[in-house]
């Protein structure tokens, strides 16, 4: 494609709830990175996947968060258990490598309520 | 623990000003920096990417400059425009021997280009 796409680019869900995040990176580009952005804040980093496994997931805030690429290009960001702490904009990226420029999504926009 | 803050926090400026955006870094040990603008309600869109080993980078009317010894880098908007107004984003990458390979964000300077 010719952009990072996220899908949806607003949820709304309510507490407790389950919710899936999608996004598509640009063809070819084997890193992926999820970061979580609160209003007036940058973006704080989740997890990065280099190619189809997890290369570090320091950044997911517990174990209510989990997130996959079985695939190696399409990776979806889960939440279990939704909190209002939860409410953010969810950004991904990817890059062509871990060395290089990464290219953001437009976001997906979760309110918890 | 690499830090990155942006000053200062909020900017604005008449049409055709030149300015200077700052970003420091905690840690010098980074692999690179890059800066982002984001508008209202969207993502992030690239802006440069500067390279531990190089002093600066330019894309038509922005030059970004590092210094990673100092841990500093500026963004220098020639000429400023309204459709400049944005937030501008710095991040660093730390270097190989942290083990990882997110980048770390500022945040932000919110820029207002008047007319």
């Amino acid at each position: 494609g010719a952009g990072v796409s996220q899908t949806p680019s607003n949820k709304v869900t309510e507490k407790g709830k389950y919710v899936e995040l999608r996004c598509d990176p640009i063809s070819g580009h084997t890193a992926l990175y999820w970061y979580r952005q609160s209003l007036g804040q940058g973006p704080e980093f989740l997890i990065y996947f280099q190619g189809t496994g997890a290369a570090d997931d320091s950044g997911l805030p517990n174990d209510r968060f989990f997130a996959v690429r079985p695939e190696g290009s399409v990776s979806t960001l889960k939440i279990q258990r939704t909190e209002r702490g939860d409410s953010a904009v969810y950004l991904c990226a990817s890059s062509p490598d871990r060395d290089t420029e990464a290219f953001f999504g437009q976001g997906t926009r979760l309110t918890v309520v | 623990k690499q830090e990155v803050t942006q000053i200062p926090a909020a900017l604005s400026v008449p049409e055709g000003e030149n300015l200077v955006l700052n970003c420091s870094f905690t840690d010098s040990a980074i692999y690179n920096l890059q800066w982002f603008r984001q508008d209202p309600g969207k993502g992030l869109t690239s802006l440069l990417l500067i390279q531990s080993s190089q002093r600066e980078q330019t894309s038509g009317r922005l030059n970004a400059s590092l210094d990673k010894s100092s841990g500093r880098s500026t963004l220098y908007i020639a000429a400023s425009q309204p459709g400049d107004s944005a937030t501008y984003l710095c991040a660093v990458r730390p270097g190989y021997t942290s083990g990882t390979y997110k980048y770390i964000f500022g945040t932000g300077t919110r820029l207002k280009v008047l007319a």
